[in-house]
């Protein structure tokens, strides 16, 4: 498996602007989450789905953000509008459900709001 | 949540052991203790994770105390590449969320 893909690996894009992150979880993998990260916060859980049903969302910072899983085998993140403040790294990770299982991140979407 | 509590930086010449210790103190009876590290910007690695028996796997040892309130991962024989953040989790409840705290800063040296 190639691993938990995430596209694209940079995005530039103007204050105003909508932004689409995506994500393509290891196959077989039931539960997926999207976490951002900055220096100031350092990595924040947004949003996790669990059988492409998002389970908890409390981490959404603001209802710019929206997060869908349309199948289980793809999730977006969107931002509508983009602010200069949204500029960060953003993860996207999946893991099979269990007690005894361990979560696979991808490599990340480097996101700068200008 | 349970949290955790690491050391912010820690040290280790190349070659040593590298021992990075994590206090649990609040961890419930049925939650596992793991770690993950970050090398860079790259996404977090996961390394092992435990209950209540030591772990050992290829990349490290998890030695957990009896009484669960604390843990530590240690690197056998480190090197320039294990330079990176390390982060102990306590994996919430009966769900599959990992909450990352700030992590330990290691730098391998020389």
């Amino acid at each position: 498996d190639a691993g938990v893909i995430q596209s694209p690996r940079h995005e530039v894009t103007e204050m105003g602007q909508e932004v689409t992150l995506r994500c393509k979880p290891i196959s077989g993998h039931n539960s997926l989450f999207w976490y951002r990260q900055t220096m100031m916060r350092g990595l924040e859980l947004l949003i996790y789905f669990n059988n492409n049903v998002p389970i908890d969302d409390s981490g959404m910072p603001e209802d710019r953000f929206s997060a869908k899983m349309p199948n289980a085998s793809f999730s977006t993140l969107k931002i509508q509008p983009s602010e200069p403040r949204d500029s960060a790294v953003y993860f996207c990770a999946s893991t099979l459900t269990g007690w005894n299982t361990e979560a696979f991140f991808g490599q990340g979407t480097r996101l700068t709001v200008v | 949540d349970a949290k955790t509590t690491q050391p912010t930086s820690m040290d280790c010449a190349e070659g040593r052991a590298a021992n990075l210790p994590c206090n649990h103190s609040t961890i419930s009876g049925n939650e596992y203790v793991y770690w993950y590290r970050q090398i860079h910007s790259q996404g977090p690695q996961y390394i092992i994770h435990g209950l209540k028996n030591n772990e050992t796997n290829e990349m490290a040892s998890l030695i957990i105390t009896e009484d669960r309130k604390s843990s530590t991962l240690i690197l056998p024989h480190a090197t320039l590449r294990d330079t990176a953040v390390y982060y102990c989790i306590v994996r919430v409840g009966n769900t599959d969320k990992l909450i990352f705290g700030t992590g330990t800063r290691l730098q391998v040296f020389p």
